[in-house]
């Protein structure tokens, strides 16, 4: 089983919608979670830190369920420039810092 | 302020031969981070140093290798490139070590090698 899973995708969704996806993580001792934004053929950049209480960025709603191991993100009233890869990044300290990364969510948004 | 840097942007090689990546971190972050992206692929984390030390290293051989200098830019080098090593290399850099384990990493735009 890899250590952080998602669904490649691609979800199509129209201009508008809302659209939520999720990722799984095998280590328990996971610490620190992540949602990174991807372009195509650019660097990732960090979207936004998920924290346990779940938090809201504008559009953006991130949540943590660590009794199954997931995280999750919304995006509301989704706008063409949100498509994107949508990359999950986990961190446990017992895996000596190592940041793992999913292998991406790809969201096209559709007029 | 200035972001991480890369260099080369791209750079061909042939089989066997060495690649040598290098990357420069955001003022003030301690420690740096390389990512391999294959075509396709999601990012497989390949080497971390902080304070000029390795601290860990992902699941490649012994042929990739790096190093940070005092003034906390890295090196990659990879040896006796195989067709596979044709990938998207990015460095990214943070300003805490471990304390948290919250880190954020902001990446460089990436060294694209390609192998023939």
């Amino acid at each position: 089983r890899k250590e952080v899973e998602q669904d490649p995708g691609p979800f199509n969704v129209p201009e508008g919608a809302t659209v939520a996806f999720n990722c799984t993580y095998s280590n328990s001792a996971s610490q620190s979670f992540f949602w990174y934004r991807q372009d195509c053929r650019k660097e990732p950049k960090l979207l936004m830190s998920v924290y346990s209480s779940g938090n809201e960025d504008g559009r953006f709603t991130a949540q943590l369920n660590r009794a199954s191991q997931y995280i999750s993100l919304l995006i509301r009233d989704s706008k063409l420039s949100d498509s994107a890869t949508y990359l999950c990044v986990v961190n446990g300290r017992a895996a000596g810092n190592k940041l793992t990364f999913g292998g991406g969510t790809r969201v096209l948004v559709k007029p | 302020e200035a972001g991480v840097t890369q260099s080369p942007t791209h750079l061909i090689k042939t089989r066997g031969q060495q690649a040598t990546l290098r990357c420069s971190p955001i003022s003030g972050h301690t420690s740096v981070y390389w990512y391999q992206q294959a075509l396709g692929l999601g990012l497989q984390f390949l080497l971390w140093y902080d304070e000029g030390e390795e601290r860990n290293r992902g699941n490649f051989p012994p042929r990739f290798s790096g190093r940070q200098f005092p003034n906390y830019s890295s090196e990659l080098n990879v040896n006796a490139l195989e067709l596979e090593d044709s990938a998207l290399y990015l460095c990214a850099s943070s300003l805490d070590r471990a304390i948290s384990g919250a880190n954020v990493l902001t990446f460089g735009a990436g060294s694209r090698l390609t192998v023939l």
